[in-house]
């Protein structure tokens, strides 16, 4: 059974670009979570897709956006990067509502300068 | 909002010997998680414990669920190489809400 997948899992942009990750949840999974980790803040909640409609939401800029597809999949776009957004920023799945746990993927490392 | 304060913030502990993570909440746990991680990659789900008095297994590594003391311990028995790394607490702050407040983490390294 495939796990949860991110791509890239590095990237480098520029101050003021835009980037876009990827998530694809294990099969049958409808929930994808997104978090942001550094080491000043640590695990930080960004936001949460169950069936193509976010329903939680961390607290972040507008900057940060995110959407899921029919199959599941999810993506999440930052714009207008700064330095702060350097981080590695990692998605969770699970089944869906209630205390299933949480898989997560092995992340995406971003680097803005 | 839920905080959790894990201790110690790092451990260096000599291979064999034992050693107990702490995790304590600001709130009420509904449902409390452990992972590990190894620098920079994603996190592995080691236990995840819901009703206070819970304790589960895997391996050489116990977590039990204390909800009146709104706390949960990490205990690895007879520690190995293969247990360093980053061990972290995350916990719902409501049932079935698909939001994860994550612990700071406590930094695990075993020296032979």
């Amino acid at each position: 059974k495939a796990g949860v997948t991110q791509t890239p899992r590095y990237l480098i942009k520029t101050r003021g670009q835009q980037v876009t990750l990827s998530c694809s949840p294990i099969s049958g999974h409808r929930s994808v979570s997104w978090y942001q980790q550094t080491p000043g803040q640590g695990l930080q909640f960004l936001f949460e897709y169950f069936s193509e409609t976010q329903r939680n939401k961390g607290n972040f800029p507008g900057r940060f956006s995110g959407r899921q597809f029919s199959n599941s999949r999810s993506e999440m776009n930052v714009s207008t990067l700064e330095l702060g957004d350097s981080a590695l920023y990692l998605c969770a799945s699970s089944p869906g509502r209630g205390h299933y746990g949480y898989t997560f993927g092995s992340g995406t490392r971003l680097t803005v300068v | 909002s839920q905080e959790l304060e894990q201790s110690p913030q790092s451990l260096i502990v000599q291979e064999g010997k034992n050693l107990t993570i702490n995790c304590t909440s600001s709130k009420t746990l509904y449902g409390l998680y452990w992972y590990k991680q190894k620098y920079g990659e994603g996190l592995i789900f080691l236990m995840m414990l819901q009703k206070g008095g819970e304790e589960k297994s895997h391996e050489k590594i116990t977590a039990k669920l204390d909800e009146k003391k709104q706390q949960s311990s990490l205990h690895i028995t007879a520690s190995q190489p293969s247990h360093a790394g980053i061990y972290l607490c995350g916990a719902d702050d409501n049932f079935g809400n698909e939001k994860l407040t994550f612990g700071t983490g406590t930094r695990l390294t075993i020296i032979p």
